[in-house]
């Protein structure tokens, strides 16, 4: 069965520090790749996604990973945290002929003054 | 605002006892997904439809629960005879399409405690 690993179930930053959330995946066949974020109280907003073609994806709010198909991984970064950053990040997956997403268990990023 | 709708936000219950969750999805988006999220761990699926046909069901989806879309708008999610092990937040999605990369759109989510 599909698995997402997100290692790191918390990271903390300087505001204006860069930071890097890990996403691994288990498959041996192409995947489509999402990171979703998810505010207190709130649902769960698309960063970003990668479907295929350029491996280094650009999303909202200044984020943006790369896919790295021989370590099966789809890492995510922004190079300056903002405090508004505070919030679960997800990774997830859509297995080749579902519909249904997969996530990791989350990494909560929170960004101190 | 047009966006995924949930209704109750919270619901407390006593074991035993019957629930039924509400989903808007967006006007128009012909897929309507249940997910359920327990603490520290990310969102699982539980069933989706297009439509009105609802066309997978996971495990997860035991006899005692059961979704409907009648009319392929908003949907209902009802569990019954409730358990401690079915406190969760139950998030609904909604995509246009017919394709599984399109995006899914979440709601704000029906926290369930069942006491």
């Amino acid at each position: 069965a599909q698995s997402v690993t997100q290692l790191d179930s918390q990271v903390p930053v300087f505001e204006e520090a860069p930071v890097e959330l890990r996403c691994n995946y288990s498959s041996s066949v192409s995947v489509y790749l999402f990171w979703y974020v998810q505010y207190p109280n709130q649902g769960l907003q698309l960063l970003l996604k990668y479907l295929s073609g350029s491996t280094l994806v650009k999303g909202i709010n200044g984020f943006e990973a790369e896919f790295n198909k021989s370590q099966t991984s789809f890492h995510l970064r922004k190079p300056s945290v903002h405090i508004s950053d505070t919030a679960e990040y997800f990774c997830a997956v859509i297995p080749p002929g579902f519909q249904k997403l997969v996530f990791g268990t989350g990494t909560r990023l929170l960004v101190s003054p | 605002d047009t966006g995924v709708s949930q209704n109750p936000r919270h619901k407390i219950t006593k074991r035993g006892q019957n629930v039924t969750f509400r989903c808007d999805p967006i006007s128009e988006h012909n897929r309507l997904y249940w997910y359920r999220q327990t603490l520290g761990q990310g969102p699982e699926f539980l069933t989706y439809f297009q439509n009105e046909a609802q066309l997978e069901k996971s495990r997860l989806l035991s006899d005692r629960f059961s979704a409907e879309r009648p009319k392929g708008s908003f949907s209902t999610l009802e569990i019954q005879r409730t358990e401690q092990g079915d406190s969760a937040m139950y998030l609904c999605a909604s995509s246009f399409g017919t394709s599984s990369n399109n995006e899914q759109f979440f709601g704000p989510g029906t926290r369930l405690t069942v006491l």
